[in-house]
């Protein structure tokens, strides 16, 4: 029973360099996120999908693109990373008005 | 908008001693409410929800909270904590219709519990 599976768990990047995240969820839920985690910040809601083909922007959406071309799958990419970025990036999944399951966790660092 | 107050980012306790973290909540529309805990290096567990009925809401590990609805609070307590408590404690809040089941997070509150 994996729950929410995020990949990779660690990430150095330069400045200027691309990536992508993967979430993958078994759960068959319908709704996925994307947070970050900063100090003294919270977790704050990146992007989200309410459904397979489907994104929306959350509270802090610029310099990430979002796909879920499969509904067990959500991606989130940098097109251009900034050591702004450097954060801890959170993956969770959830039924309508239920609790969200978490991933553990991608910590990426920008140089 | 919804938002969440968590007013202290930092509470130490010592073991067997009950401790309160706070927690207001601002919104225009009937919200959900929930708490997660965060352990170190791992991602955040469900320890309590509160989505309708009885205000008082008991969760994992002792832990319980009460809805207020006329203060807008949600404080999490524990009679008697212990050493394996120590975490951050994330109270969180999201729209009951609408707004894609978005929970919008506090900013955190670590408990340490000392010997």
């Amino acid at each position: 029973n994996a729950g929410v599976t995020q990949t990779p768990k660690f990430r150095v990047l330069k400045t200027g360099q691309s990536m992508t995240l993967l979430c993958a969820q078994d759960m068959n839920h319908e709704y996925m996120y994307w947070y970050r985690q900063d100090p003294g910040m919270g977790l704050r809601l990146i992007h989200y999908s309410v459904g397979e083909g489907t994104t929306a922007k959350g509270e802090v959406p610029d310099g990430y693109n979002v796909s879920r071309l499969k509904k067990q799958n959500f991606l989130l990419g940098l097109e251009s990373a900034a050591p702004s970025q450097t954060s801890v990036y959170f993956c969770a999944s959830s039924y309508q008005g239920a609790r969200l399951f978490f991933g553990s966790g991608t910590q990426l660092s920008v140089l | 908008a919804q938002s969440v107050t968590q007013l202290d980012s930092q509470v130490p306790v010592f073991e067997e001693a009950p401790v309160e973290l706070r927690c207001n909540y601002s919104s225009s529309v009937s919200v959900y409410l929930f708490w997660y805990v965060q352990y170190p290096n791992q991602g955040l567990q469900l320890l309590l929800k509160y989505l309708s009925g009885s205000t008082l809401v008991k969760g994992i590990n002792g832990f319980e909270a009460e809805f207020n609805k006329s203060q807008t609070s949600f404080h999490l307590r524990k009679p008697s904590v212990h050493i394996s408590d120590t975490a951050e404690y994330f109270c969180a809040v999201s729209q009951v219709t609408g707004g894609g089941n978005k929970l919008t997070f506090g900013t955190g509150t670590q408990l340490k519990v000392e010997l």
